[in-house]
């Protein structure tokens, strides 16, 4: 199993360009998660997902968007990139086991947006 | 609300060295809390988890309800063991509140 893959790992953006960064999991996994990292901030959840079709909103949802038409696939989209969305973004997907749950995180995608 | 506060953004010590990287939590139910590692270059991964009162790598974290803490401790400290930990608390649907994490170095 490759787990979770994330694409790109890296990219640079201009104010108000658009992306998708790619999730994908191969564990069939139901619950997927999108989270953002900054320095001395920990990792704060933008977006969630409980199963195909059915997304919604974490703590710092606003300017990105999700949807989910697939176990495997949860993409993030970033409409109008901002400077404040530079920033390391990690994809998870989680199961519940009889030892409890467990999140299984992604490489990463650093982006910068100038 | 929930809360997640590491009050170490920093953490040094010496390989051989006790170490504890403290971690306290606000939630009004039972609470199910983890620790996550992130070592250089590589992606977060679960370290332990209280419901299951394991060691890990030599680690191990007790939950205490009356002080709402969730501390992680190793008696004797490795360079292996430099790393960034972040406690979180796990809510519905397995969503994770986490706290901001602490750096970890272990001097040689």
């Amino acid at each position: 199993n490759a787990g979770v893959t994330q694409t790109p790992k890296f990219r640079i953006l201009k104010i108000g360009q658009s992306m998708t960064l790619q999730c994908t999991q191969d564990m069939n996994h139901n619950y997927m998660y999108w989270y953002r990292q900054d320095p001395g901030m920990g990792l704060k959840l933008i977006y969630y997902s409980v199963g195909a079709g059915i997304t919604d909103k974490g703590e710092v949802p606003n300017g990105y968007n999700v949807s989910r038409s697939t176990t495997e696939d949860f993409p993030l989209r970033l409409e109008l990139a901002a400077p404040s969305q530079t920033s390391v973004y990690f994809c998870a997907s989680s199961t519940n086991t009889d030892r409890g749950s467990e999140q299984f995180f992604g490489p990463g995608t650093r982006l910068t947006v100038l | 609300a929930q809360r997640v506060t590491q009050p170490e953004k920093l953490l040094s010590v010496f390989k051989g060295a006790p170490v504890e990287l403290k971690c306290n939590y606000s939630y009004s139910g039972s609470p199910e809390l983890f620790w996550y590692v992130q070592y250089s270059r590589q992606r977060l991964q679960l370290l332990l988890r209280h419901i299951s009162r394991e060691s890990i790598k030599g680690f191990t974290a007790d939950l205490n309800k009356g002080e709402t803490s969730f501390h992680l401790k190793k008696p004797f400290a490795q360079e292996e063991d430099s790393a960034m930990y972040y406690c979180a608390l796990g809510g519905s649907n397995y969503k994770l509140t986490f706290g901001k994490g602490t750096l970890l170095t272990v001097n040689p």
